[in-house]
């Protein structure tokens, strides 16, 4: 079976960094996304890692360490717009995905 | 990038209805596509994997008779909730995969906008 872990929330000022970590354990591996979603739509894209090793894309970094079965999204210069559930989702052909994390930005 | 429309956004059924849920890839073909149902505050739950021309495999636990999908080409999928009972009340959302995932874009896996369904 599939089992991936993140935490339920966090909370983080405007302006600060906050890192989300996610770890798995799954029958198979073929990379892991990160999607950003807001109540009531559907995700959105953030990164992909199928590779160990870090991925920047502006504000927003994932890391993967595929010996470990681990990775983070680390969001930078938090936005209030960044206030969303963030999901980490193990592909193996199909997307098994976690339960989400709630990101709260305070100002 | 590409494009999934998925229809309707919001529908609102009688129970013991049936109500079908559309999905088409726009500018890409999609052998496979996938079916979520997300209940509020949860994550996305797979519930069947559509295959362009052959029968849905679906997850332990979901029921093919009552959730009847069809992928009769390489752009639409459907989904029908049979029967329809106010526990079937959810936000479903359907993906589809254009391309074997690859280092350079990752994304190759795109989400329909979603459909939320009520059943009073």
């Amino acid at each position: 079976g599939q089992n991936i872990d993140q935490p339920t929330e966090m909370t983080a000022t405007e302006g600060a960094i906050v890192q989300i970590n996610c770890t798995y354990q799954t029958s198979g591996f073929n990379g892991l996304f990160w999607y950003q979603q807001h109540a009531g739509e559907a995700p959105t894209f953030l990164s992909y890692n199928v590779l160990d090793g870090l991925e920047e894309k502006g504000r927003f970094s994932s890391f993967l360490s595929r010996s470990k079965g681990y990775s983070y999204l680390l969001l930078k210069e938090l936005q209030m717009k960044d206030s969303a559930s963030y999901l980490c989702a193990v592909n193996d052909y199909k997307l098994s995905f976690g339960a989400g994390t709630t990101v709260t930005v305070r100002a | 990038g590409a494009v999934v429309s998925q229809h309707p956004s919001r529908v609102i059924c009688k129970s013991g209805t049936s109500v079908k849920i559309e999905c088409r890839s726009l500018d890409f073909q999609a052998t496979t596509m996938f079916w979520y149902r997300q209940f509020p505050k949860q994550s996305l739950m797979l519930m069947a994997t559509s295959n362009e021309g052959s029968k849905a495999t679906y997850e332990q636990g979901v029921e093919k008779d009552k959730f009847l999908i069809n992928h009769a080409s390489l752009t639409l999928s459907t989904l029908t909730v049979t029967s329809a009972h106010p526990e079937d009340s959810s936000f479903y959302i359907c993906s589809a995969r254009d391309a074997p995932p690859d280092r350079a874009s990752g994304n190759t896996i795109y989400f329909g906008e979603g459909s939320w369904l009520t059943v009073v």
